[in-house]
């Protein structure tokens, strides 16, 4: 049973980088036709789309956050990565990272997400 | 960008019937899927590809698309179903991505 864990700085000042990790256990970043989601939540409101990367690196990301995120791949340690920048209090939320391409593009596995609060 | 409208809440009878709506220019076209968000938790998928359910999901829990309207049905409605319910799609647009619905609250009266 593959299992994701959000890791990272749960404090960051303003126009400072948002850099998080998950973990993939029980299972291989680079096996099958998966591909690895982040997806965010602020407090009160719905879940946002961040972006995806794929086995052979290609990503996709949220126009409104272009420009600001990078999702990157570190295979040898079965990780993927979000970097944010120049963060504001808008990007405080809960954060998750997911995995998707095993039913159709629906998320099937995902971690139990990492809280971020932008703050001075 | 491409637009999932839901209402905000439903309210529903225990054992009675939920339906939650998705609303999107011509969603009908696209595979949707639903999940299930407690607080506290991970979301949980419920339904993919508009009417299929992973392995571990109650057949209370199923699905339609058609037209500009997706569908999330629970039957039999028990009080562990009160939740956030999110449907999602891929807009293939050229500002392409994962869109997710506005959300559900659905309370269990």
């Amino acid at each position: 049973q593959v299992q994701l864990q959000e890791s990272g700085p749960g404090l960051v000042k303003p126009s400072q980088n948002l850099s998080l990790t998950c973990t993939v256990s029980s299972g291989s970043l680079t096996s099958g036709s998966y591909f690895w989601s982040w997806i965010r939540q602020p407090a009160g409101k719905g879940l946002e789309w961040i972006g995806r990367i794929y086995s052979s690196e290609t990503t996709n990301y949220n126009p409104s956050l272009k420009g600001r995120v990078t999702i990157s791949m570190n295979t040898s340690k079965n990780q993927f990565s979000l970097k944010l920048r120049s963060v504001t209090a808008a990007d405080t939320a809960v954060y998750y990272c997911a995995r998707g391409g095993n039913l159709a593009i629906a998320l099937d596995v995902w971690g139990k997400g990492t809280t971020v609060t932008v703050s001075s | 960008s491409y637009v999932l409208t839901q209402p905000p809440s439903v309210s529903v009878a225990p054992g009675k019937t939920a339906r939650i709506t998705c609303g999107g220019n011509n969603i009908g076209s696209k595979g949707v899927h639903w999940y299930q968000h407690k607080a506290g938790q991970a979301p949980l998928l419920v339904i993919y590809h508009d009417v299929d359910r992973p392995s571990g999901i109650p057949e209370r829990f199923s699905g339609s698309n058609s037209g500009n309207t997706a569908t999330l049905t629970i039957s039999r409605v028990e009080a562990g179903d009160e939740a956030d319910y999110y449907c999602h799609v891929w807009d293939s647009s050229p500002d392409h991505g994962d869109v997710f619905g506005t959300g559900t609250k659905v309370t269990v009266l």
